[in-house]
């Protein structure tokens, strides 16, 4: 069964904590992407993936890190310097050519702060 | 689950009438076009894509039209279903480096 997963479903921090989202494809797509969504908001992204061992900062980097040591996995760190984390997380991935091409899904972190 | 979108701007249809949904992109050198579907605590799941080489595209029930001259993008559904019940975001490819830019969302209600 090919596809994206994220673990956990649901998330609970406390204030202070960092906790880390999995992200993981057996689609064998070189690109993988980090999104927040907040209600009544669009997707903004936070870092993405292009190849192995390299990623860069999206629009929203600040009080999160990745890393990329497997081309199947990009889990995402957020980190005590996020101050607002409350959001639904969702990961992406995608085959890496030129003229764009379609990101897939996986079903979504929701974190929540306590 | 928390509602995806609580200020997003909504239509509602009736069961088995025919839903458009707009989406107007920012990039005039977007070459790339992609519609998703997200139901409420769920991953947006892919609909239909359509490139700029082409103004329109049909899929199962769905159609994307593209007007390059306005920058528009439309979803036309057809014979919507209690199913069809999410927010639509489009997608378009207005960045560097194969990245999506993402519209805002509309939520689409449909009344049996």
């Amino acid at each position: 069964d090919g596809g994206i997963t994220q673990s956990p479903k649901y998330l609970f921090r406390k204030e202070g904590q960092n906790v880390t989202l999995s992200c993981e494809q057996n689609l064998n797509h070189d690109a993988m992407y980090w999104y927040r969504q907040d209600p009544g908001q669009g997707l903004r992204l936070i870092y993405y993936s292009q190849i192995v061992n390299d990623f860069q900062k999206g629009d929203i980097a600040e009080g999160y890190s990745v890393s990329r040591e497997k081309k199947e996995s990009f889990p995402l760190t957020v980190t005590s310097a996020q101050k607002n984390p409350t959001a639904f997380y969702l990961c992406a991935s995608s085959s890496y050519g030129p003229g764009g091409d379609t990101q897939y899904f996986g079903p979504g972190t929701r974190l929540t702060v306590l | 689950g928390e509602s995806v979108g609580l200020h997003l701007p909504t239509l509602s249809v009736q069961e088995g009438d025919n839903s458009i949904i707009n989406c107007a992109y920012s990039n005039s050198a977007s070459d790339y076009f992609i519609w998703y579907k997200q139901e409420s605590g769920k991953g947006p799941q892919f609909i239909i894509d359509i490139r700029s080489n082409m103004d329109k595209r049909q899929g199962q029930r769905v159609t994307v039209l593209l007007n390059k001259t306005v920058k528009h993008l439309s979803l036309q559904i057809a014979a919507t279903q209690p199913g069809d019940s999410a927010v639509y975001f489009c997608a378009e490819n207005s960045r560097a480096g194969n990245m999506l830019t993402f519209g805002g969302g509309t939520r689409l209600m449909v009344k049996p």
